[in-house]
């Protein structure tokens, strides 16, 4: 089956650090680009980060950048988060996604989403 | 960075209305915008690709245009399976943004 499991979410304090994982199953997992999306519950969706097939190209949102650091291991089929210094802000349901293929124009979308781990940042 | 501007934030329309749902970004960006649908409870669901390409298995009723900075989805007779919240997201440039959102409801 083709599919993103999260987990590693939980209840942190303000200043801690967290590690996520997406596990993926039932496709070539090191053929493409992963993100990562956030959303808080009952709001809009924030695109966090983005890791090539190969880790050799890595985006970050200007809101976590400098502390949350994204990572993937191909011969384990998985993709990492991690989450330093959280903050409150930082409370939300995390998904991973997997990337389309990418067109010859360059473009792509998000085609396969995890159900999502939910982080919440409180003292 | 690219911001995503989409509006309105909620709409109230009946089965069957004609609606409209624009996405306006801060600097051009081609056609890459992609367009998402997300259900209650559910995971977001790409409906339209760049280049307003409408994804296998999403009714004809969905269609979208735009290139530059101006945008639109258009779903051209309501059903109910589609009050929902619909996203435009920009592929062209990192951070990948999306806009805010615009919540379909039942009138």
């Amino acid at each position: 089956e083709v599919q993103l499991v999260e987990s590693g979410g939980g209840l942190v304090q303000p200043g801690r650090s967290l590690r996520l994982s997406c596990a993926a199953s039932g496709f070539t997992f090191d053929d493409f680009a992963m993100h990562w999306v956030r959303q808080v519950p009952g709001k809009g969706l924030e695109w966090v980060s983005h890791i090539s097939w190969n880790s050799r190209g890595i985006d970050y949102a200007d809101s976590v950048k400098g502390r949350f650091t994204v990572s993937r291991d191909n011969a384990e089929n998985s993709l990492y988060l991690q989450m330093n210094s959280l903050k409150p802000e930082d409370t939300a349901l995390y998904y991973c996604a997997k990337e389309s293929t990418v067109t010859r124009f360059g473009a792509w979308y998000l085609d396969l989403w995890g159900r999502g781990t939910l982080v919440t940042v409180s003292s | 960075d690219i911001q995503m501007t989409q509006s309105p934030s909620s709409l109230s329309a009946s089965v069957g209305d004609r609606v409209t749902i624009t996405c306006r970004a801060s600097q051009s960006i081609s056609t890459y915008v992609n367009w998402y649908q997300q259900k209650l409870g559910k995971v977001p669901k790409v409906l339209i690709s760049p280049s307003s390409t409408l994804q296998t298995e999403v009714p004809s009723r969905f269609s979208a245009s735009g290139s530059g900075t101006d945008f639109t989805l258009t779903i051209s007779s309501l059903q109910l399976e589609d009050f929902a919240t619909y996203y435009c997201q920009q592929s062209y440039s990192a951070p990948y943004t999306f806009g805010q959102g615009t919540k379909l409801e039942i009138k």
